[in-house]
């Protein structure tokens, strides 16, 4: 089962900053989150991780709350070939001791003209 | 998804017939893994090495093997294709297994069984 909730999908204006949501109310304090997005049935790529701190890099913000129990993923400017599945994902360990990327159903975004 | 190359891209197989998935990377990352993703899904972990040698079995494992003899490969094996296995195939590494960095991702291998 998935440790992240996000929406199902979304809509964003070309040029417009695109804000994706997640929630993991259930991370544990030395859990990273992680963004990848998927376009078309293409491998999965990275985007972003953190921690507890803002981060940043030339494709997205990602804006971790201070109790760590939700986060945003930030595109500033979104163009058309940012439509794709974006996934939010928790690295948990399981009772195994076995870490995994556990993925969900992701948000598909879809960037209008 | 410079780094992490897979072979086939398509292939279509036979029901009983067996293949070997090919994954190589040339970044010298000790933990690699394989993933399936069914239309509409995410991704679910098949098996993953955490290095040369040393295998383990993932959330989905069953009719599937797997091997680890270098580091830059990890070939995925089905013994006797089933219907239920068509999918898409991603193989991911990782720097370490107990490492923060991100995993990388294949471009994937479609695989249909008739």
């Amino acid at each position: 089962d998935a440790k992240t909730t996000q929406p199902p999908s979304m809509d964003c204006a070309e040029g417009r900053a695109a804000n994706l949501p997640c929630n993991h109310s259930t991370i544990s304090g030395n859990e990273y989150v992680y963004w990848y997005r998927q376009i078309h049935s293409q491998g999965p790529q990275y985007i972003i991780h953190g921690l507890k701190n803002n981060e940043t890099n030339e494709m997205a913000s990602l804006i971790i709350t201070e109790d760590r129990k939700s986060s945003t993923l930030i595109l500033p400017h979104a163009t058309l070939r940012d439509t794709a599945v974006y996934y939010c994902i928790v690295r948990p360990r399981d009772e195994s001791g076995t870490y995994k990327y556990i993925f969900g159903t992701g948000t598909r975004l879809k960037v209008l003209a | 998804n410079a780094g992490v190359t897979q072979t086939p891209k398509f292939q279509v197989l036979k029901t009983g017939q067996s293949m070997t998935l090919q994954c190589a990377q040339d970044m010298n990352h000790e933990y690699m893994s394989w993933y399936r993703q069914d239309p509409g899904m995410g991704l679910r972990l098949i098996h993953y090495s955490v290095g040369a040698g040393i295998t383990d079995q993932g959330e989905v494992p069953n009719g599937y093997n797997v091997s680890r003899s270098t580091t830059e490969d990890f070939p995925l094996r089905l013994l006797s294709a089933a219907p239920s296995q068509t999918s898409v195939y991603f193989c991911a590494t990782q720097l370490t297994y107990y490492s923060n960095q991100p995993q990388h991702f294949g471009d994937g291998t479609r695989l249909s069984i008739l």
